[in-house]
């Protein structure tokens, strides 16, 4: 099945540094999620959006919707231990496929304290 | 918030069992999905089901079925149990389609 251009696809950074991530498609999408996934656990969604160029914030995080509706962003301020883990995006077009999600291969994070 | 329940975290099973994960979501969501995931791959569908009764079939159909007789229990089925089906499986639902997708925690399955 198609896949989004998720990259980097590991960072290991210093605590207290700032985390940038994309997602690129070949597609028009209408919504853009982040997902977040602990080890052991299922994903779980950080924002949402909607919108063309729709910049969104979950505390720490920063997410915007690309003005070409073709890729999506995702910052971390100031991480944190906790802030490691494995990152997803995914993206949906409306048409013959709106109800499955595309996925990208995530980004794993590794925080150095 | 939504709970979406997987039946087991960790399952281990044998080659040519019968194999059933249950999931249950608990806020009346209309769709419901079936994922694996394995390292280097992300997660693949295996299964969505957009209303009750009702399937179709994701990336990667072959080997597994499904079943949704009630709105809240999307069922995935290995008919016969191969080691290459061991992995992570996820069952998300959502409401609509242009809403996110919420997961439960995963069933590590374990095939020997």
């Amino acid at each position: 099945g198609q896949q989004l251009n998720q990259s980097p696809q590991s960072m290991f950074i210093q605590e207290g540094e700032d985390v940038s991530m994309n997602c690129t498609s070949s597609s028009i999408f209408n919504t853009w999620l982040w997902y977040k996934q602990d080890p052991g656990e299922g994903p779980v969604l950080l924002i949402a959006l909607y919108k063309a160029g729709e910049l969104t914030s979950n505390g720490r995080l920063t997410a915007q919707f690309g003005i070409t509706r073709k890729d999506s962003f995702l910052n971390i301020s100031a991480s944190i231990p906790s802030d490691v883990g494995i990152y997803f995006c995914a993206g949906q077009a409306r048409g013959g496929n709106n109800r499955k999600l595309i996925w990208g291969l995530g980004t794993s994070l590794a925080v150095n304290p | 918030d939504v709970k979406v329940t997987q039946s087991s975290r960790y399952l281990v099973k044998r080659t040519g069992e019968k194999v059933f994960l249950e999931c249950v979501q608990d806020m009346d969501h209309e769709n419901m999905f079936w994922y694996r995931q394995d390292p280097g791959l992300g997660l693949r569908l295996i299964y969505f089901s957009y209303d009750v009764k009702m399937k179709e079939k994701g990336d990667i159909p072959e080997g597994y079925s499904v079943s949704r007789e009630k709105k809240e229990r999307f069922s995935l089925i290995l008919e016969s149990a191969s080691t290459n089906q061991t992995s992570m499986y996820l069952c998300a639902s959502r409401s609509y389609s242009n809403q996110p997708q919420h997961f439960g925690d995963g069933t590590r399955l374990s095939i020997l």
